[in-house]
């Protein structure tokens, strides 16, 4: 699976749009952009994916570029309840042999009052 | 549906121990997986299955037994508990092969 790098923190504050950017530079052609947050101590919780579209759905939108090389996360009208850990990750929509996600640091959105 | 669940919630052992840790999903799916969390750590896979009867190994299989006898029951054994285990375990659950997984709440186990 290709490598994503994110920023390790960002803050945003409540009401604003959040935007978290990814870098997978490394992306193969038929691999998709996912995006998981982990709010503390809970379990990952599935947020939104895509190959090359953009897609909206009722928790966020995905912006990948043309050159699938970055994508960006909006979550349009951040609350508090969205501070989180936002893991993106790159991987083909079947896994084939091994089907667990690789997580790497992420990035620690807080939404500040 | 209850979605994935997992128990005990929390949990601590001595050192050389060992215990199960369980998962059990209610929504028909096929793939089953293990991952561990260490502090400021993102989730590492241990082991996983494609369907009852069949499990492989993770980045981190070392220390642990699966066993998948059928679709729903997923657990963990540890079969002799080290320090190095104390971490938050997950399981997860997806339909066959997609990114889109679906994690219970979470064993915290501490081995002392």
């Amino acid at each position: 699976d290709a490598k994503t790098t994110q920023p390790p923190s960002m803050d945003c504050a409540e009401g604003r749009a959040a935007n978290l950017p990814c870098n997978h530079s490394t992306i193969s052609g038929n691999e998709y952009v996912y995006w998981y947050r982990q709010i503390h101590s809970q379990g990952p919780q599935y947020i939104i994916h895509g190959l090359k579209n953009n897609e909206t759905n009722e928790m966020a939108s995905l912006i990948i570029t043309e050159d699938r090389k970055s994508s960006t996360l909006i979550l349009p009208h951040a609350t508090l309840r969205d501070t989180a850990v936002y893991y993106c990750i790159v991987r083909p929509y079947s896994g084939g042999g091994a089907d667990g996600l690789t997580f790497g640091k992420g990035t620690h959105l807080i939404i500040q009052p | 549906n209850a979605g994935v669940t997992q128990t005990p919630k929390f949990q601590v052992l001595k050192t050389g121990q060992s215990m199960t840790l369980q998962c059990a999903q209610d929504m028909n799916h096929e793939y089953m997986s293990w991952y561990r969390q260490d502090p400021g750590m993102g989730l590492r896979l241990i082991h996983y299955s494609v369907g009852a009867g069949i499990t492989d190994q993770g980045e981190v299989p070392n220390g642990y037994n699966v066993s998948r006898s059928t679709t729903e029951d997923f657990p963990l054994r540890l079969l002799s508990a080290a320090p190095s285990q104390t971490s938050v375990y997950f399981c997860a659950s997806t339909i066959k092969g997609a990114g889109e997984q679906y994690f219970g709440p979470g064993t915290r186990l501490t081995v002392t």
